[in-house]
């Protein structure tokens, strides 16, 4: 049990375009999930909380305008990384929180490259 | 967030022998600690966590330590195997919800 899933898995697009990413929780439902990122060889940095029916929490010097989040329902939140530009390339981690515990479960990761 | 100090960054251990790896953490607020185990390209997993009421938990091959007192926890695995060649990652929950700090990470390599 307590499996998420991301789609897709890896994605290349040019500079300018815009890239939405799916996290899932496929086996539970999940009021909280988290969106990190992750550069080679670095630990993972806290982009956002998403709360399911609210404004996701950015962390400070994440621009929200550039990382819009969506947590539409118990089970899904998207990430969309607007007007992607060469920097922002990198390995996105989602994870969701069982309802009424704290441990986090996460997906397999979204590989962004952009060119 | 707060600060979780991880050591050794790598590790290099032969298969059989033990693996240990410390975490500190500054939050005193922090009761939830998880240790994740990372393979390359992959998303992190969770291999034991423990909380703050307890100051010792086992499953099989890993243990994890817990000294709240001193702020530091820390991962044992035992009979390592080269299958448990990976990233592993240590965090500790943050005051505000439930989000988690991590440390930097420790690259275990365990060599045949």
């Amino acid at each position: 049990g307590a499996v998420v899933s991301q789609h897709p898995s890896r994605v290349i697009c040019k500079s300018g375009t815009s890239v939405k990413i799916e996290c899932r929780s496929l086996d539970f439902q999940a009021t909280t999930m988290f969106w990190y990122r992750q550069f080679p060889k670095q630990s993972l940095m806290l982009m956002a909380t998403s709360n399911e029916g609210s404004k996701a929490t950015y962390e400070q010097g994440v621009e929200k305008d550039k990382f819009l989040i969506n947590h539409a329902s118990l089970t899904l939140s998207t990430l969309t990384v607007a007007s992607a530009h060469p920097e922002d390339s990198s390995f996105y981690i989602c994870s969701a929180l069982l309802a009424g515990q704290e441990t986090q479960y996460f997906g397999p990761g979204t590989r962004l490259l952009v060119l | 967030g707060e600060n979780v100090e991880q050591h050794p960054s790598t590790l290099s251990v032969q298969e059989g022998d033990s693996a240990v790896i410390k975490c500190t953490y500054s939050d005193s607020a922090s009761n939830y600690f998880p240790w994740y185990k990372q393979e390359l390209g992959k998303g992190p997993q969770l291999i034991i966590d423990i909380r703050s009421n307890v100051g010792e938990k086992k499953d099989q091959r890993i243990a994890v330590t817990l000294n709240k007192t001193a702020k530091h926890f820390s991962l044992h695995i035992t009979e390592t195997q080269p299958e448990d060649s990976a990233v592993y990652f240590c965090a500790a929950s943050s005051s505000s919800g439930y989000a988690l700090n991590f440390g930097k990470g420790t690259s275990l390599l365990v060599t045949p």
